[in-house]
């Protein structure tokens, strides 16, 4: 139980476009998810927690017209990285928190190149 | 900033028992201790977490001082596949307080 996924595993866009990442909690409800970035061997860090029904909150330094998170359902939320730049190559990793659980459950990633 | 501080790196012999040490030396009463781990390339899995008590299941074994302001990860045989990022993570209990802020890790390399 509590398996989280994420779409697409990988993806390759070009400089200036958009880049929609899906993270959908499978067996569970989720009101709550959390996205994260991560650079090569560097440690997780969290951009935003994602409420569902609501706006989401942003981490100090996270610009939000960049990275649109929207959480419109109890099992999915997606992270729209808009008018994608190379530094914007990372990894991109969602959690969600079941419904009367405290316990973050990871999904297995988004490696993201922008050309 | 990370309330946790953890050793960058170790290794360990496969079959033996890798401890591994965590200082969260500001952990407050209500909070509560996680350990997660990362192998290359994936998200973090869950292995175990705990309040005061020591806990332990499949996975490992996790010892927490009676002060609580560090505990040690024990994974008491480990393998070539326990080969990962191990993060230690303190956790909130209320409301507004869930989110994990990952420190540094400690890189656990198992040597056969």
């Amino acid at each position: 139980g509590a398996v989280v996924s994420q779409h697409p595993s990988r993806v390759i866009c070009k400089s200036g476009t958009s880049v929609k990442i899906e993270c959908r909690s499978l067996d569970f409800q989720a009101t709550t998810m959390f996205w994260y970035r991560q650079f090569p061997k560097k440690s997780l860090m969290l951009m935003a927690t994602s409420n569902e029904g609501s706006k989401a909150t942003y981490e100090q330094g996270v610009e939000k017209d960049k990275f649109l998170i929207n959480h419109a359902s109890l099992t999915l939320s997606t992270l729209t990285v808009t008018s994608a730049h190379p530094e914007d190559s990372s990894f991109y990793i969602c959690s969600a928190i079941p419904q009367s659980s405290y316990e973050q459950y990871f999904g297995p990633g988004t490696r993201l190149t922008v050309t | 900033d990370a309330k946790t501080t953890q050793p960058p790196s170790m290794d360990c012999a496969e079959g033996r028992a890798a401890n591994l040490p965590c200082n969260h030396s500001t952990i407050s009463g209500n909070e509560y201790v996680y350990w997660y781990r990362q192998i290359h390339s994936q998200g973090p899995q869950y292995i175990i977490h705990g309040l005061k008590n020591n806990e332990t299941n499949e996975m490992a074994s996790l010892i927490i001082t009676e002060d609580r302001k560090s505990s040690t990860l024990i994974l008491p045989h480990a393998t070539l596949r326990d080969t990962a990022v191990y993060y230690c993570i303190v956790r909130g209990a209320t409301s507004g307080t869930y989110k994990y802020i990952f420190g540094t890790g400690t890189r656990l390399k198992v040597l056969a």
